[in-house]
């Protein structure tokens, strides 16, 4: 499968925990972007990279949200200290950068659920 | 905030019936592409159209743009029960050097067999 890979698909943690979320791109792409989905809406904007450089921040990425993509390859998104309201689909993409008509893949998402 | 916006929100029609959903949005854009999502996965994309394009097919799939009002349409033509999904528009804009794909909040498809 060539297409961009998230892993665990599921993730069930108690509040206060900490988690953390990968995401494989497809292996050309260059941009890699992080979304929120909950129930009903569409796709949050969190946070995107160009290459490893991490080139913009959503106000809805608070200080317990921390997002690396170290070389340039996969990305991680973690959450600390979990509250009930971070429950949500969390939804990467990649796309080619250096042009700005090309389309933007998604993954499978990761569904977290705060108890 | 989200810039693009679909209408209407649900949409139910029976097997065999074009489905229509349109996008409005707000600022001037390089592309709008348009995905679905079935409940509870991921998103697929489906179409992407340049500011430079008005019509494009693929399949059953007909989008328009219209960039002197802002607004795009999503027509599905001979539905099926499998297209059943939440469909969404997305916008991007290479303004201010970023170029972030934003999303609306969808319209809910329910094709009855």
């Amino acid at each position: 499968d060539t297409g961009v890979s998230q892993n665990p698909r599921h993730k069930i943690t108690k509040r206060g925990q900490n988690v953390t979320f990968r995401c494989d791109p497809i292996s050309e792409h260059n941009r890699l972007y992080w979304y929120r989905q909950t129930l009903g809406q569409g796709p949050e904007f969190l946070t995107y990279f160009q290459n490893e450089a991490q080139l913009e921040k959503s106000r809805l990425l608070s200080d317990r949200f921390s997002a690396e993509r170290p070389k340039g390859s996969f990305s991680t998104l973690e959450i600390q200290r979990t509250e009930q309201g971070d429950s949500a689909m969390y939804l990467c993409a990649s796309s080619l950068a250096g042009q700005t008509n090309t389309e933007a893949f998604f993954g499978q998402g990761t569904r977290l659920t705060v108890v | 905030s989200q810039q693009g916006e679909e209408d209407p929100q649900a949409l139910s029609i029976q097997e065999g019936e074009n489905a229509t959903m349109n996008c409005s949005y707000k600022t001037s854009i390089n592309n709008l592409q348009w995905y679905r999502q079935n409940s509870g996965r991921g998103l697929v994309h489906l179409i992407l159209i340049r500011s430079n394009e008005r019509e494009k097919h693929s399949g059953r799939l007909r989008v328009t743009l219209d960039t002197s009002k802002k607004s795009s349409s999503l027509l599905i033509t001979a539905s099926r029960a499998a297209d059943t999904a939440s469909y969404f528009c997305a916008t991007a804009s290479s303004s201010g050097g970023s170029y972030i794909p934003t999303f609306g909040r969808g319209t809910s498809l329910i094709v009855h067999p």
